[in-house]
């Protein structure tokens, strides 16, 4: 079983749309969480950290269950410069001190 | 302020050749990492440094070494490539704890004949 799982997709939106992406992890004792946005050949980035609380960002919303270990990122008023891979990312809290990337989930918003 | 510059941005290799990735970062940033990624595999970690002079294994490390002398550089190390060594390699870079943003170089595309 993969450490980060999420849904590849496609998802296909028209601009204006709200989009959902869900990522499980299967350490329970991951301690951080974040969304990386990577765009085609490019490298990826920082989108957003999510807190256990939840936490928004302009159109992004990001939300943590730690009881059925997923996390969700939510954007609303899609826009044809949000097509991109968006990586959920897990800090596992193992002796390895480093990062597990899931293999992402593409979006294409479309005109 | 280039962030993290990654060396050379395309390669190509023939069976049992050698090179070397350089991977240099100006952000006086204490952990510096090696990841690997093949389409529908995402982002795997080869091997990471938490300091100048110490390495430590990741996910999948084997076919590869690296070296951190000095705190800036990240060198990764193909001794003998292999055709399932091609890939596009990153090198990342953060503050100080696993938990901090890590900024990415461009990326380096290897193919292996």
């Amino acid at each position: 079983r993969k450490e980060v799982e999420q849904d590849p997709g496609p998802f296909n939106v028209p601009e204006g749309a709200t989009v959902a992406f869900n990522c499980t992890y299967s350490n329970s004792a991951s301690q951080s969480f974040f969304w990386y946005r990577q765009d085609c050949r490019k490298e990826p980035k920082l989108l957003m950290s999510v807190y256990s609380s939840g936490n928004e960002d302009g159109r992004f919303t990001a939300q943590l269950n730690r009881a059925s270990q997923y996390i969700s990122l939510l954007i609303r008023d899609s826009k044809l410069s949000d097509s991109a891979t968006y990586l959920c990312v897990v800090n596992e809290a193992t002796g390895r001190r480093a990062l597990t990337f899931g293999s992402g989930t593409r979006l294409q918003v479309q005109p | 302020n280039a962030g993290v510059t990654q060396t050379p941005k395309f390669r190509v290799l023939k069976t049992g050749q050698s090179m070397t990735l350089l991977c240099a970062q100006d952000m006086n940033h204490e952990y510096m990492y090696w990841y690997r990624q093949d389409p529908g595999m995402g982002l795997r970690l080869i091997h990471y440094s938490v300091g100048e002079g110490t390495t430590a294994k990741g996910e999948v490390p084997d076919g590869y070494n690296v070296s951190r002398l000095k705190k800036q550089n990240f060198l990764l190390g193909l001794e003998s490539a292999a055709p399932s060594q091609t890939s596009v390699y990153f090198c990342a870079s953060s503050y100080n704890r696993v938990a901090d943003t890590q900024y990415f170089g461009p990326g380096t595309r290897l193919t292996v004949l």
